[in-house]
């Protein structure tokens, strides 16, 4: 099993749309949550960390359940620019090493 | 300012031929990483520098892959005997490396592209 499994999508959405999608963790040990994104052919780009109490940033919200042990962004108003593959990331605590889901694929269409 | 930059950004090599790939992190990072991702996964990790020494490899599939960072900037993964299997992008990263609370920001170069014919 892998540590960081995600909903491979794609999701697509008209523009003006709000989109929620989630990915699950099996290492209770795992500290650190971050939302990475990736454009085609592109490098990840950390997009926002994800903290115990929630946080947002913008049109972009973060929801972090330690007990079920999975995190969701979601996305309101999207953009046709929000349109990438939605990388969710976890690192123990102070851990160098992150571990990525494969993705989940987002097209927001005119 | 200048971010990671990776070196070549592509590159076709035959089977069982060897290969070097350079990664040039952003200036002060101290910390510097190696991932590889295949086509439709997330990035897997490969071996982790502080400084000049690896102080984590055990990413790294087996002994025909070895990387150094001689002074502690520039880094070059090396793949002997490559293999088909090895083909996928890979990716490079870094980070300040200041110890804390909280996991230091990766900051990602654009990935050299391998394959392995």
């Amino acid at each position: 099993r892998k540590e960081v499994e995600q909903d491979p999508g794609p999701f697509n959405v008209p523009e003006g749309a709000t989109v929620a999608f989630n990915c699950t963790y099996s290492n209770s040990a795992s500290q650190s949550f971050f939302w990475y994104r990736q454009d085609c052919r592109k490098e990840p780009k950390l997009l926002m960390s994800v903290y115990s109490s929630g946080n947002e940033d913008g049109r972009f919200t973060a929801q972090l359940n330690r007990a079920s042990q999975y995190i969701s962004l979601l996305i309101r108003d999207s953009k046709l620019s929000d349109s990438a593959t939605y990388l969710c990331v976890v690192a123990h605590s102070n851990d160098y090493k992150l571990s990525f889901g494969a993705g989940t694929t987002v097209t927001v269409r005119a | 300012g200048a971010g990671v930059s990776q070196t070549p950004s592509n590159k076709v090599t035959e089977k069982g031929k060897y290969v070097e790939l350079r990664c040039d992190p952003i200036s002060g990072h101290t910390a510097l990483y190696w991932y590889r991702q295949s086509l439709g996964q997330g990035p897997e990790f490969l071996i982790y520098f502080q400084g000049t020494g690896a102080a984590d490899d055990s990413g790294l599939p087996n002994d025909r892959f070895f990387a150094v960072r001689p002074e502690g900037s520039v880094s070059t993964l090396k793949i002997q005997r490559t293999e088909r299997g090895d083909s996928a992008v890979y990716l490079c990263a870094s980070s300040p490396g200041t110890s804390g609370e909280t996991t230091d920001t990766q900051y990602f170069g654009p990935g050299t592209r391998l394959t392995v014919l």
